[in-house]
């Protein structure tokens, strides 16, 4: 069983849909969740961090911890075309430089 | 302000050549980690180098080495080159030894035949 758990998708909405991205993970010692974002032959940006437990808005984009489930979403509203590349959660524990991905999700958003 | 910058872009090998690709961190960041990606999948930490040290190593075979230097570049060295090698090796920087903020470059694509 891998440690991060990411549904690969494709996912495909219409242009203004809210999106929920998904996350599960077995590491209890997982504090720091992060989201990043990937264009095609680009390398992965990152988005938003959450440490522990709770919310975290920027914009458009909302990021939740549930730990006690080990179980992080990614919201985003009001989705744009501009929206459409592979989302990669990723995760560290309390110490350490070691990030572990999830396998990623292919959004795409059309007009 | 220079983000982090990967060479060489692409790259083809044979089975059993030996490769080095290069990094260079966003300015001000002085940790190097290195990524392998494959083809539809996450990336999957190689190490991470800290004032010139391998400071800590994922699951990845001796064959795997790496570099940091006084100025906190860094290079990935891979020797005996396997068809399964074949992947997008990712450069990330970040400030400190254990920063989750890591900022990666575009990667380096290496094809190995």
């Amino acid at each position: 069983q891998k440690e991060v758990e990411q549904d690969p998708g494709p996912l495909s909405v219409p242009e203004g849909a809210i999106v929920s991205l998904n996350c599960t993970y077995s590491n209890s010692a997982f504090q720091y969740f992060m989201w990043y974002r990937q264009y095609s032959r680009k390398g992965p940006e990152l988005l938003m961090y959450t440490y522990s437990s709770g919310n975290k808005e920027d914009g458009r984009f909302t990021a939740q911890v549930d730990k006690s489930s080990k179980y992080i979403s990614l919201f985003i509203r009001d989705s744009q075309p501009s929206d459409s590349a592979t989302y990669l959660c990723a995760m560290r524990e309390n110490q350490g430089g070691k990030l572990i991905f999830g396998q990623g999700t292919e959004l795409s958003v059309k007009p | 302000d220079a983000g982090v910058t990967q060479s060489p872009t692409h790259l083809i090998k044979t089975r059993g050549q030996q490769v080095t690709l290069r990094c260079s961190p966003k300015s001000g960041h002085d940790t190097v980690s290195w990524y392998q990606q494959a083809l539809g999948q996450g990336p999957q930490f190689i190490f991470q180098y800290y004032e010139e040290e391998e400071r800590q190593r994922g699951n990845f075979p001796d064959r795997f080495s790496g570099h940091q230097f006084p100025n906190y570049s860094s290079e990935l060295n891979v020797n005996a080159l396997l068809l399964g090698d074949s992947a997008l090796y990712l450069c990330a920087s970040s400030l400190g030894g254990y920063s989750y903020e890591q900022y990666f470059g575009p990667g380096t694509r290496l094809t190995v035949t």
